[in-house]
């Protein structure tokens, strides 16, 4: 059963950078999956941002692209985001997911000073 | 933009059936996929590729697409099935974008 879990700092500073990582376990990052960020702000809807290939193909939300890069750690097995000069509408919880398939906790990610 | 759009709400009794619509530009050439979400909880796949469900998923929910609308039939509601609903979808270019998310009451 292929489990992700998101971990990364909960509070983050303006015009700081979020950095989250999803560690797949139970599976090969590197089966036929895209593998996403999806956030989430308190009582919104939700988001996709962005999603990345094991070869390192990427999408990204266009609203979003000019400050956020997913990558992958083969070795690891996991993936990562990293979304620059956030401001308090950044402030969500944050999923990582095999959209059809798996889907991480969630990580609720804060920004303010 | 490409958007998806969804009804805010949908309030059925227990019994009854539920839809929820999503609109998009792109439908037509596009699956659609649906989530169910409740409160505190990471979204469950209900629906994919329009009209397909995944094993677990019970036979009340359906799926169809006809032209630019996407809909998730929940027949026979029950008072588990109040959530958010969202749709989810790409545009032409392979984006993906989520529709506003519905909240389905069942009382």
């Amino acid at each position: 059963q292929v489990q992700l879990q998101e971990s990364g700092p909960g509070l983050v500073k303006p015009s700081g950078t979020l950095s989250l990582t999803c560690a797949v376990s139970g599976g090969s990052i590197t089966s036929s999956n895209w593998w996403s960020w999806v956030r989430q702000p308190p009582g919104k809807g939700l988001e996709w941002i962005g999603e990345i290939y094991h070869s390192g193909s990427t999408n990204y939300n266009p609203s979003l692209k000019s400050r956020v890069i997913i990558s992958v750690d083969k070795s690891k097995n996991q993936f990562s985001l990293k979304l620059s000069s956030v401001t308090a509408a950044d402030t969500a919880v944050y999923f990582c997911a095999s959209l059809f398939d798996y889907w991480g906790q969630g990580t609720l990610v804060t920004v303010s000073s | 933009s490409y958007e998806l759009t969804q009804p805010p709400s949908v309030s059925v009794s227990p019994g009854q059936t539920a839809r929820i619509t999503c609109s998009g530009d792109a439908l037509p050439k596009k699956y659609a996929y649906w989530y169910q979400q409740k409160s505190g909880q990471a979204p469950v796949l209900v629906i994919y590729e329009d009209s397909k469900r995944p094993s677990g998923i019970p036979e009340r929910f359906s799926g169809s697409r006809s032209g630019t609308m996407a809909t998730l039939t929940i027949s026979g509601a029950q008072v588990e099935d109040e959530a958010d609903y969202y749709c989810y979808s790409t545009d032409s270019s392979g984006m993906g974008v989520f529709g506003g998310g519905t909240k389905l009451t069942v009382l």
